[in-house]
């Protein structure tokens, strides 16, 4: 079965801090995607990828940045995270054609 | 700008009636519309897709139609259960290497 796995549940971290978000896809796919979701706000397109070492910002990529070295690896950085960057943190991936998303079971991230 | 608007209300619906959910796009040529059902903590599943030729398309009790002159959406459960009980979000996609943007999505319950 197809499984897109993002490394933590739960994350805490503090203002200021370096946080990497991890994200591994096991079905060979070009396409890659970070979103978060607020109450109310539905979910925000961050950064997506269509190819390895390639990336397009999404509607909300400020305090954000993303590396995909490999195919099935897409990492989400907070350089120096805020209190506003508290939320639900959810990859997913596609085939070529985008007609159909997988996503992660996601990673809420509390910033204190 | 480009918008997405689902029901921002909770839809209370008995079980065994017909559940109709709304999606309504500005600004944009979707190729694709996509319906996903995300229950409370994990990431979205991919339900249905349909495209733009198509004005109708049916899985199980599930039935999605697709206007484009009314850039309107409309997702119906038949026969509904209190297992369907989710949110459900739509996501009208252009094609090509556009970004996958979704709706805020509605909240439906199944009342026994």
């Amino acid at each position: 079965d197809v499984k897109v796995t993002q490394s933590s549940r739960y994350l805490v971290k503090r203002t200021g801090e370096k946080v990497f978000l991890e994200c591994v896809q096991d079905m060979d796919h070009e396409n890659m995607f970070w979103y978060r979701q607020d109450p109310g706000l539905g979910l925000r397109l961050i950064y997506f990828s269509y190819d390895v070492k390639m990336k397009e910002k999404g509607d909300i990529p400020e305090g954000y940045s993303v590396s995909r070295e490999k195919k099935e690896r897409f990492s989400l950085i907070l350089e120096s995270a805020s209190t506003n960057q508290t939320s639900m943190y959810l990859c997913a991936s596609s085939s070529t054609g985008r007609e159909k998303l997988f996503f992660g079971s996601g990673t809420q991230l509390s910033v204190l | 700008s480009q918008k997405i608007e689902q029901n921002s209300e909770a839809l209370n619906i008995q079980e065994g009636k017909t559940a109709t959910l709304t999606c309504n796009y500005t600004n944009y040529s979707p190729a694709y519309l996509q319906w996903y059902r995300q229950d409370p903590g994990r990431g979205p599943v991919f339900l249905l897709l349909i495209r733009e030729n198509e004005k109708e398309k049916r899985k199980e009790r599930l039935k999605v139609t697709f206007d484009t002159t009314l850039k309107q959406s409309l997702f119906h459960i038949t026969a509904s259960q209190p297992a369907d009980s989710a949110t459900y979000l739509c996501a009208p996609y252009p094609g090509g290497y556009q970004k996958v943007t979704f709706g805020t999505g509605t909240k439906l319950q199944v009342i026994p």
